[in-house]
């Protein structure tokens, strides 16, 4: 079975920007969470979808917002970029939400 | 705040020996306790959990050592091999499992 896909691998935006991220999870798995890893540090979480519901969301301002679509599918969706806003960005879907499974990332880079 | 506190920062193990890395939590709802494993340039992947209700689990070379009184957990990696040379990271959650909280992360080196 493919793992979770994630796309595109690299990113170069400008500041104010705005970007989409695509993930696509393990076949079968309902559950979608969005996390953030700066260089040197571990993930932090952003959003978790179950079946198109948002089931948790951490503490990132609401130009990050996110969705789920009938396929399982998830989009975050990032406005008005920051220099800070560059990081890895990991997709991880599970079948409830535990067992979490993280795709290769997104890698974010503002200038 | 920090809910769960990895220990140590990076560390480096000669090949064959024991590598342990520790982790502390805040939250006792806290009841599902993985470990993962990532290579730069990867997504970290999963290795080994644990639920509170058992004191230890074991899979090949990797054992998690659970102590919910002190709440505190750790990785053991037995027979350390240089492919074993990766950045760990230890994470908590509750019962829903809607937002995992991670540790900062420990980088392993084992020399050959």
């Amino acid at each position: 079975d493919a793992g979770v896909t994630q796309s595109p691998t690299h990113l170069i935006k400008t500041r104010g920007q705005q970007v989409t991220l695509r993930c696509s999870p393990i076949s079968g798995h309902k559950s979608v969470s969005w996390y953030q890893q700066v260089l040197g540090q571990g993930p932090q979480f952003i959003f978790q979808y179950y079946e198109k519901e948002e089931r948790g969301r951490g503490n990132f301002p609401d130009r990050f917002s996110a969705r789920q679509f009938p396929n399982y599918s998830s989009e975050l969706n990032v406005n008005a970029l920051l220099l800070g806003d560059s990081a890895l960005y990991l997709c991880a879907s599970s079948w409830t939400g535990d067992e979490q499974y993280f795709g290769p990332g997104t890698r974010l880079t503002v200038t | 705040q920090q809910q769960v506190k990895q220990s140590p920062q990076s560390l480096i193990v000669q090949k064959g020996g024991i590598s342990i890395i520790n982790c502390a939590y805040e939250n006792t709802a806290f009841d599902y306790f993985p470990w993962y494993q990532q290579f730069p340039g990867k997504g970290p992947a999963l290795l080994i959990a644990i639920r509170p209700d058992v004191s230890e689990k074991k899979e090949g070379r990797f054992t998690i050592s659970f102590n919910k009184s002190a709440k505190q957990f750790s990785l053991h990696i037995m027979d350390s091999q240089p492919g074993d040379s990766a950045t760990y990271f230890c994470a908590a959650t509750l019962n829903t499992g809607n937002q995992f909280y991670f540790g900062t992360g420990t980088s392993l080196t084992v020399i050959p």
